[in-house]
């Protein structure tokens, strides 16, 4: 069974760090894409971050673009997401997810989705 | 692209049927997903590709559309149907994953 399980939100200060890791099981963690996505009542769902299954390509959303790392660990089927200078604006919910990339006919297109996905971390970020 | 969800909030009968609709601001082809997602917990995937329904997910939710226009319905709602729904869209390049606003589906 495919289990993916956040961990290290909390309670931070504007300008503050905290690294949130999300520890997978049930799969071959190093063969698929790993994103981050957040959650919050005024935006819905954002895309954050996502990093290849060798951990050599990432790419970000502009919000969090050079405050926000994302790393991977296939020895120990982890995914981090290493969140700096943080502001109100990141107070979210942060949700770790597959992607699966299925061929699909009758044209052969290739269709990207998030077929599991964490029970989230809540990052709160207030003085 | 902005992917826009209508409407808002939607109330149905069990038992009835609904259906939900997304507007991509640009073509999207048929890269489309909706996810369920119930209060306190992650989303589940229901659709992919537009219109194929994700492991396990019951014959009764359907999805349709390409380019900019997408439903998905649901032929007779269960009370375990009643939930936010969100489409989501994939762009290649730039690289971008954007999800809809959501729908409530609440019982009328």
């Amino acid at each position: 069974e495919v289990q993916l399980v956040e961990s290290g939100g909390g309670l931070v200060q504007p300008g503050g760090s905290l690294r949130l890791s999300c520890a997978t099981s049930g799969f071959t963690f190093s063969s698929f894409w790993m994103h981050w996505v957040r959650q919050d009542p005024e935006k819905g769902l954002v895309w954050v971050s996502r990093i290849n299954g060798d951990g050599t390509s990432t790419n970000f959303a502009d919000s969090v673009k050079g405050r926000f790392t994302i790393s991977r660990d296939n020895a120990k089927n982890t995914l981090y997401l290493q969140m700096n200078s943080l502001s109100v604006d990141d107070t979210a919910m942060y949700f770790c997810a597959r992607e699966r990339i299925v061929v699909s006919p009758p044209d052969a297109r290739l269709d990207y989705f998030f077929d599991h996905w964490g029970q989230g971390a809540l990052v709160t970020v207030s003085s | 692209i902005l992917m826009t969800q209508s409407p808002p909030t939607l109330s149905v009968s069990p038992g009835d049927r609904a259906t939900l609709s997304c507007r991509a601001s640009q073509s999207v082809g048929n890269n489309v997903a909706w996810y369920q997602q119930k209060p306190g917990q992650a989303p589940r995937l229901l659709i992919y590709g537009a219109s194929t329904r994700a492991t396990d997910v019951p014959a009764r939710f359907s999805g349709g559309g390409s380019g900019t226009e997408f439903t998905l319905t649901i032929s007779s709602l269960q009370s375990e149907d009643f939930a936010v729904y969100y489409c989501q869209q994939y762009n290649n390049w730039p690289f971008m994953y954007t999800f809809g606003q959501g729908t409530k589906l609440e019982i009328k």
